[in-house]
């Protein structure tokens, strides 16, 4: 079994601010993870994977995350937030014997200016 | 690359209608598609898994009679909610995958949702 547990269900950040959305993962075998960003009333868009390559990953927008084995975490970071940075983000595990996502329950993302 | 087209973006209809809701992926073949409810504030719920020319797999609770899915070929798959209720009204979304993505890590890739609300 395979699941996601993002800490945190809001994060509120100034414009300019590092934004740090915190992910742990439990999986019995290697995990692929992913994080995803839902702008309002739209579907989900993919900001970075890992797959067992190098534990930091660089994704788009000034997203990266690191993969951390001995801590079972996924962060994702942002060194500095943007207005348009607000929005859902979700983290996601699945692996090579599974093919379904197990999502987190969402962290939503406020910039203030 | 990897565009999914979601379509309608938004339906309201009466209830008892069908209401049918189509994912295409335009640039890729997709063996499995899947299929998601998500309520607000909320994260996102699987309904189903649909392989191309197969019975789509269902979740546990989900009912197959009302949520029918079709996957006919390897860019379409189809979601028929049928007569539908006010309970059905919610947020639904489907994904789609790169044939034997599965086992390489390939990330699913979604379409922009469907927004279904019966009156």
């Amino acid at each position: 079994a395979q699941s996601v547990t993002q800490l945190g269900s809001h994060v509120s950040v100034s414009e300019g601010a590092l934004v740090l959305l915190r992910c742990n993962y439990s999986s019995s075998v290697p995990p692929y993870l992913f994080w995803y960003v839902q702008y309002p009333n739209q579907g989900l868009q993919l900001l970075l994977k890992y797959t067992s390559a190098a534990t930091l990953v660089k994704g788009i927008n000034g997203f990266e995350a690191e993969f951390k084995k001995s801590e079972t975490s996924f962060h994702l970071t942002k060194p500095s937030a943007h207005m348009s940075d607000a929005a859902e983000y979700f983290c996601a595990v699945t692996h090579s014997n599974d093919y379904k996502l197990s999502f987190g329950a969402g962290t939503t993302v406020t910039v203030r200016a | 690359g990897a565009v999914v087209s979601q379509h309608p973006s938004r339906v309201i209809c009466k209830s008892g209608t069908s209401v049918k809701i189509e994912c295409r992926s335009l640039d890729f073949q997709a063996t499995t598609m899947f299929w998601y409810r998500q309520f607000p504030k909320q994260s996102l719920m699987l309904m189903a898994t649909s392989n191309e020319g197969s019975k789509a797999t269902y979740e546990q609770g989900v009912e197959k009679d009302k949520f029918l899915i079709n996957h006919a070929s390897l860019t379409l798959s189809t979601l028929t909610v049928t007569s539908a209720h006010p309970e059905d009204s919610s947020f639904y979304i489907c994904s789609a995958q790169i044939v034997e993505g599965t086992r390489s890590g390939e990330p699913q890739h979604f379409g922009d949702g469907t927004r279904l609300s019966i009156l």
